[in-house]
């Protein structure tokens, strides 16, 4: 069939290391941002989130940082799994989610 | 564990034909959302629905068109159905009143190769 958007972005990491997703938005009146995963062939799933008022949030091996100055979201995932290999979108909320292009991370040994 | 189901996961139907993705979701969201990505690519949203009655078209156009006649119920049909329509279709809801609106629950999703 016929492709539309763009190949996502892929990040390759060592297992154990540490990575870190980048977002950039570019409207600042979003309050409210979210970071999902999607592993092949499922639908995405809930990570983490981030209210505008906040600048960080931590979940398990998980943290998310906010930089409303330069309209810049990440996703760090402390001691990379295999298991984490999945294509990674940031969301941000507006009447809906407006959904980024997404990352693809690939764990390897 | 969202509570929201797709059928069939994988389709397989020759041009022409009619079809009818189903999206069920039991959690009592009022809003709903399909979306249509093909592999290793962005989603984009086709539909939406704010409630029963309430349809509205998405970001990327679409030939599919979209009921809602039961909260917890969002059939996504396609007319006759051509090999452009090829792709992932991943149905999502989200509710108002709770912690989270806008957080969107997905189903696993409908893979439609149209041959």
């Amino acid at each position: 069939g016929e492709s539309v958007g763009l190949h996502l972005p892929t990040l390759s990491v060592q297992e154990g290391d540490n990575s870190i997703i980048n977002c950039a938005y570019s409207n600042s009146a979003s309050d409210y941002f979210i970071w999902y995963k999607q592993e092949s062939g499922k639908g995405p799933q809930f990570i983490i989130d981030i209210r505008s008022n906040m600048d960080k949030r931590q979940g398990q091996r998980v943290t998310v940082l906010l930089n409303k100055t330069v309209k810049h979201l990440s996703l760090q995932i402390a001691a990379t799994q295999p298991g984490d290999s999945a294509v990674y979108f940031c969301a941000r909320a507006a009447d809906k989610l407006i959904f980024g292009t997404g990352t693809r991370l690939q764990v390897f040994p | 564990e969202a509570d929201i189901y797709q059928t069939p996961r994988y389709l397989v139907i020759g041009t022409g034909k009619k079809i009818t993705l189903e999206c069920s979701q039991t959690m009592g969201h009022d809003k709903m959302y399909w979306y249509q990505q093909d592999p290793g690519m962005e989603l984009h949203l086709i539909h939406y629905s704010y409630g029963v009655n309430s349809t509205e078209k998405g970001d990327l156009s679409s030939e599919s068109t979209v009921s809602r006649i039961r909260t917890e119920h969002f059939p996504l049909t396609l007319e006759s159905a051509r090999p452009s329509h090829t792709s992932q279709y991943l149905c999502a809801s989200s509710g108002t009143g709770t912690a989270n609106s806008y957080e969107q629950y997905f189903g696993p999703g409908t893979r439609l190769t149209v041959t």
